[in-house]
C-alpha cells in the first residue's frame, strides 16, 4: 500500500511568488491535515479535511494560505504570494475515518521543505 | 489552549546508553499521547501511544507512560542503537467520550544522536 506522497520535496523562490504544494493521502483515507514546522521549532496544526470538507482551518496563519481538496482525493496548499516567513516543511498526513471510541493513526508523508528567498 | 513541552536538545549518547527524553503537556480533560520519530529523509512515524491515564505505550524497546499527577509523558529506552538516531516528537491530541479529534498538538521536537 503506498503511503502518503507529497511534491515537490523541496521548493525555493523568490518572496512574492506563488507555490502549491500537492499532498495524495493513503487511497480511502478520508481524514487530510496540513501541518507545518519553522525553523526548528514545534510542528503546528493547519487545517483538517473530511472527505472534501474543511472540518477545522484555524491553524491558517493568514488569508495567503489556500488549501483545497477536490473530490475528496489529493489536496493542494497554496501560498500566495509567498513571505520570508512562510519558510519551513509543510506536512501532510491523512487518516481513516474515525470511529466512536478509537483513535485512528495518522500516517505522515515526507513534508515539502519550502524556503523563500 | 493545549500544548507540548519537550526536553531542549540536542541528545548525544553513546550506543547501549539510557535515553530519557522529557515532555509535559498542558489541556484540557483527558488528552490522547502520543510519541512520532522523524528518521533522516522520511515522514513522521507514530512510535508510541497512550489513551489513558496510567497507560503504558511501548514499541521497538522504547517506552512511555501516561502520568496525569504530572501531566507527563516521558520516553525512555534502557540500550539506544545507532539507528536510533532521529528527531523525536512527544503529541497530544484531545479526547471526548473516548473518541480522539485527531488534531495533533506538538512539542518542538528533540534531536537524538548515537554514537557506536
Amino acid at each position: 500500500e503506498a503511503g502518503v506522497t507529497q511534491f515537490p520535496s523541496h521548493s525555493v523562490i523568490e518572496k512574492g511568488q506563488t507555490v502549491t504544494l500537492r499532498c495524495d493521502p493513503i487511497s480511502g483515507h478520508d481524514n487530510l491535515y496540513w501541518y507545518r514546522r519553522v525553523m526548528g521549532k514545534e510542528i503546528k496544526f493547519l487545517l483538517h479535511f473530511v472527505k472534501e470538507s474543511k472540518q477545522d482551518e484555524s491553524g491558517m496563519p493568514n488569508n495567503r494560505f489556500l488549501a483545497e481538496r477536490t473530490g475528496g482525493t489529493y489536496s493542494t496548499l497554496k501560498v500566495q504570494p509567498a513571505e520570508l516567513e512562510d519558510s519551513g516543511v509543510y506536512f501532510c498526513a491523512s487518516s481513516p475515518s474515525t470511529g466512536a471510541g478509537s483513535y485512528n493513526e495518522q500516517f505522515f508523508g515526507p513534508g515539502t521543505r519550502l524556503t523563500v528567498l | 489552549g493545549d500544548s507540548v513541552t519537550q526536553m531542549e536538545g540536542p541528545v548525544t549518547l553513546s550506543e547501549e546508553a539510557f535515553l530519557t527524553i522529557n515532555c509535559t503537556y498542558t489541556a484540557t480533560g483527558y488528552p490522547s499521547l502520543f510519541w512520532y520519530v522523524q528518521y533522516p529523509g522520511e515522514g513522521l512515524q507514530l512510535l508510541l501511544k497512550a489513551t489513558k491515564a496510567d497507560d503504558k505505550g511501548s514499541n521497538k524497546g522504547f517506552e512511555a507512560t501516561y502520568r496525569k499527577e504530572t501531566t507527563s509523558f516521558h520516553l525512555e529506552k534502557g540500550s539506544v542503537q545507532v539507528s536510533d538516531s532521529a528527531v523525536y516528537f512527544c503529541a497530544l491530541t484531545p479526547n471526548a467520550g473516548g473518541t480522539s479529534y485527531g488534531k495533533l498538538t506538538f512539542g518542538q521536537g528533540t534531536i537524538l544522536t548515537v554514537h557506536p
